[in-house]
């Protein structure tokens, strides 16, 4: 069974920094594009970025400069590392696989989610 | 403002057919057929329906469509009933490498 458990989240200051994990198991994770996407409060979904199965990132607009994509095979981990957090971070965290099982680009399975919560 | 267009609400009869539209560029729906349709339920996270334009991942009901036509994708949901209540949201591949995401929809069953 598949299974993609977020942790790391929190809350911290505006400027800070903070790490999200995304511990995967169930599927070959070395073999899958992984994704991360965030839901603001009472808003929609919005993409921030992804790792490919060989290790390239594209990274969203917003998270370009201050966050990071990574990933760590030998341990079925994902990594967000976010730095100089603003308000508009603040929301909902799902690591998600990406195109395994149903197609280029689909998001076929997410992880319950991490709130990150950015407040002075 | 998200880069696919959705309108905000939809609302239908238990029974009846409602269609969730979502509009996008040349450089997006347009483009390719990476369109993609989640449903999410209130507290939970998003579920994949519709993959590839048209198809259904397994265990998901065949009474969830998907079409394309130029710019604009949809959502056909048949036979609406009281647990179809949920945001919808369509997604797509952009040239260059992002994932786009419509605003959401809304369904009611009324």
């Amino acid at each position: 069974e598949v299974h993609l458990v977020e942790s790391g989240g929190g809350l911290v200051k505006p400027g800070e920094s903070l790490r999200l994990s995304c511990a995967a198991s169930g599927f070959t994770f070395s073999n899958a594009w992984m994704t991360w996407v965030r839901q603001a409060p009472g808003k929609g979904l919005e993409w921030v970025g992804r790792v490919s199965a060989g290790g390239t990132t594209d990274h969203a607009a917003p998270a370009k400069g201050r966050f990071t994509i990574s990933r760590d095979d030998s341990k079925n981990t994902l990594h967000l590392q976010m730095s100089s957090l603003e308000t508009d971070d603040t929301g909902v965290y799902y690591c998600v696989r990406e195109g395994y099982n149903y197609g280029y680009h689909s998001l076929d399975f997410w992880g319950q989610g991490s709130l990150v919560t950015v407040s002075s | 403002q998200s880069a696919l267009t959705q309108p905000a609400s939809v609302s239908g009869s238990p029974g009846q057919s409602i269609t969730v539209s979502c509009t996008g560029t040349s450089s997006d729906i347009g483009a390719d057929n990476y369109v993609s349709w989640y449903q999410q339920h209130p507290g939970k996270a998003p579920k994949l329906i519709i993959y590839a334009v048209t198809n259904r991942p397994s265990g998901v009901s065949n009474r969830f469509s998907g079409s394309k036509a130029g710019n604009t994708a949809s959502l056909t949901i048949s036979g609406l009933r009281a647990e179809d209540e949920a945001d919808y949201y369509c997604s797509s591949y952009r040239r260059g490498g992002n994932l786009v995401f419509g605003g959401g929809t809304e369904l009611t069953v009324l």
